[in-house]
């Protein structure tokens, strides 16, 4: 069965500091993984998606990689900003659905 | 961009009631989902939606539960005779062509069993 483990589970850090979130899965046969965001309250909104060929994605100040092999990818942070506080949720597409983690929640104080 | 639209935003019920929460998924998109998230707990999968019928579903998806797309626009889930633990947020999702594409989450419906 497939299990997805985020650490750490929160984070509290200042304004412009480069940040890796973890995120750690146990079956490696995934289509893809994503990396989303919520909002307390709010929906999630999708940041990266890796295909399982790929090895990272990059959008702006986000990094996310992948290795399949070891169970593992990271998101990375650069220059944290206050409006970036959130929880961010790892998901790996698992068949026909997503299997998400327990999420990180981040606040980036100025 | 483009969104999944859902509502109400917020359904307070007595248990034992039927609920109806209803999603517009984004247009062009052809593969629909139903996930919720107990508060404190992970986003959990209930179930998958193409071509008019399930594709898959978790255990969470009991007969107290169903989907329809009435129309060529809504995807909505019913709970039949709502408990005490349904209450969770519950997300609406669509993807356009392949389920190894990003997925469109709504905002949610907040549903609250009394």
């Amino acid at each position: 069965k497939q299990e997805v483990t985020q650490i750490p589970a929160a984070l509290s850090v200042p304004e412009g500091e480069n940040l890796v979130l973890n995120c750690s899965f146990t079956d490696s046969a995934i289509y893809n993984l994503q990396w989303f965001r919520q909002d307390p309250g709010k929906g999630l909104t999708s940041l990266l998606l890796i295909q399982s060929s790929q090895r990272e994605q990059t959008s702006g100040r986000l990094n996310a990689s992948l290795d399949k092999s070891s169970g593992r990818s990271t998101l990375y942070i650069a220059a944290s900003q206050p409006g970036d506080s959130a929880t961010y949720l790892c998901a790996v597409a698992h068949t026909d659905k997503l299997i998400f983690g327990t999420g990180t929640r981040l606040q980036v104080f100025p | 961009e483009p969104e999944v639209t859902q509502t109400p935003s917020h359904q307070v019920t007595q248990m034992g009631q039927e609920v109806i929460l209803r999603c517009v998924p984004i247009s062009n998109h052809l593969y629909f989902y139903w996930y919720r998230q107990i508060l404190g707990q992970k986003v959990e999968f209930l179930v998958s939606f193409y071509n008019n019928e399930i594709s898959e579903k978790s255990e969470i998806f009991d007969d107290q539960f169903s989907v329809e797309r009435p129309d060529g626009s809504n995807f909505t889930l019913k709970i039949r005779s709502t408990k005490l633990e349904d209450s969770a947020m519950y997300f609406c999702a669509s993807v356009a062509y392949a389920t190894n594409e990003k997925l469109f989450f709504g905002s949610g419906t907040q549903l609250s069993v009394l």
